[in-house]
C-alpha cells in the first residue's frame, strides 16, 4: 500500500525566512496531495492541495509543488511569521483506498519560526 | 467551526472504564474517519465508515469498536481504558468514498484516564 515520508520531523527558522518540507509516497497512482496544519491543541486543518495534474499551486505566501516521476511533493512557505508556527502533515491519496482509509499521512513536522 | 462537531470536547475518566465518543459529520459527508493522536504524536487512523458501513481499519485495538447511524452521526467506543489510551481523539468527514477532496477534521476529544 501507500507510504508517505516526510521530513525533517523539526525545523526552525528565523522570521522572515523561507521554511521548506518535503513528503515522498510510494504509490505512483496516487492522485491528490494535501498539506494540513496544526496549531497546538486544534484540529488539523487544510491549508493547501494539489492534483495530479498541476506541477505547482500558489496561495499568497504558501506554494506546494509536485513532482511525478519522483514521487515527491514539497511545502513552501515564504516570509515566515510566528503565527506560522505549527506542526505541518503532508497526505497522499492512493487511487485505491486501503488499510489506512483514503488519506495516507506523512508524521509531520514541527515548524517553529522565531522572531 | 469545520462544520464536523465532536463531544465532548473533553473527558476524564479512571482506568477500566468505558467511554463513547461522538462525532457528527459535516452536512452532506457521507464518509467518517477516526483518528488518535498521542502527545507529540502524528495522527493514528483508527477506522472509516462510508454511508453506514465500515470501509477502511488501521490499528484499532480490539478494546475499541465504532459505528455510523442510519443520519450518518457516528461514535467511537472505548472500553477497558488504560493510561496509554489518553490521546486526543479526531474525527473527520469527507464528501466521497475516496477523500479526493480532503478531509475536515473536528475538534477533537481530549481523552484522559487517570
Amino acid at each position: 500500500g501507500e507510504n508517505v515520508e516526510q521530513h525533517p520531523s523539526t525545523l526552525s527558522v528565523q522570521e522572515g525566512d523561507s521554511a521548506v518540507i518535503k513528503c515522498t509516497y510510494s504509490d505512483s497512482a496516487s492522485n491528490y496531495f494535501p498539506w494540513y496544519k496544526q496549531e497546538l491543541g486544534k484540529r488539523p486543518q487544510l491549508i493547501i492541495d494539489i492534483r495530479s495534474n498541476v506541477g505547482e499551486k500558489k496561495d499568497q505566501r504558501i506554494a506546494v509543488t509536485l513532482n511525478k516521476t519522483a514521487k515527491h511533493f514539497s511545502l513552501h512557505i515564504t516570509e515566515t511569521q510566528p503565527e506560522d508556527s505549527a506542526v505541518y502533515f503532508c497526505a497522499a491519496s492512493p487511487r485505491y483506498g486501503g488499510s489506512q482509509g483514503n488519506l495516507i499521512f506523512g508524521k509531520g513536522t514541527k515548524l517553529s519560526v522565531k522572531p | 467551526d469545520s462544520g464536523v462537531t465532536q463531544t465532548p470536547k473533553h473527558l476524564i475518566t479512571a482506568t477500566g472504564q468505558r467511554v463513547t465518543l461522538r462525532c457528527s459529520p459535516r452536512s452532506g459527508d457521507l464518509s467518517v474517519y477516526w483518528y488518535q493522536q498521542s502527545l507529540d504524536q502524528g495522527l493514528q487512523f483508527l477506522i472509516q465508515y462510508y454511508n453506514g458501513e465500515e470501509r477502511a481499519k488501521g490499528n484499532i485495538l480490539e478494546r475499541f469498536s465504532a459505528q455510523q447511524f442510519p443520519d450518518l452521526h457516528s461514535e467511537l467506543n472505548l472500553s477497558s481504558l488504560e493510561l496509554g489510551d489518553s490521546a486526543l481523539y479526531f474525527c473527520a468527514s469527507s464528501g466521497d468514498r475516496q477523500g479526493n477532496y480532503g478531509y475536515t477534521f473536528g475538534s477533537g476529544t481530549r481523552l484522559t484516564v487517570v
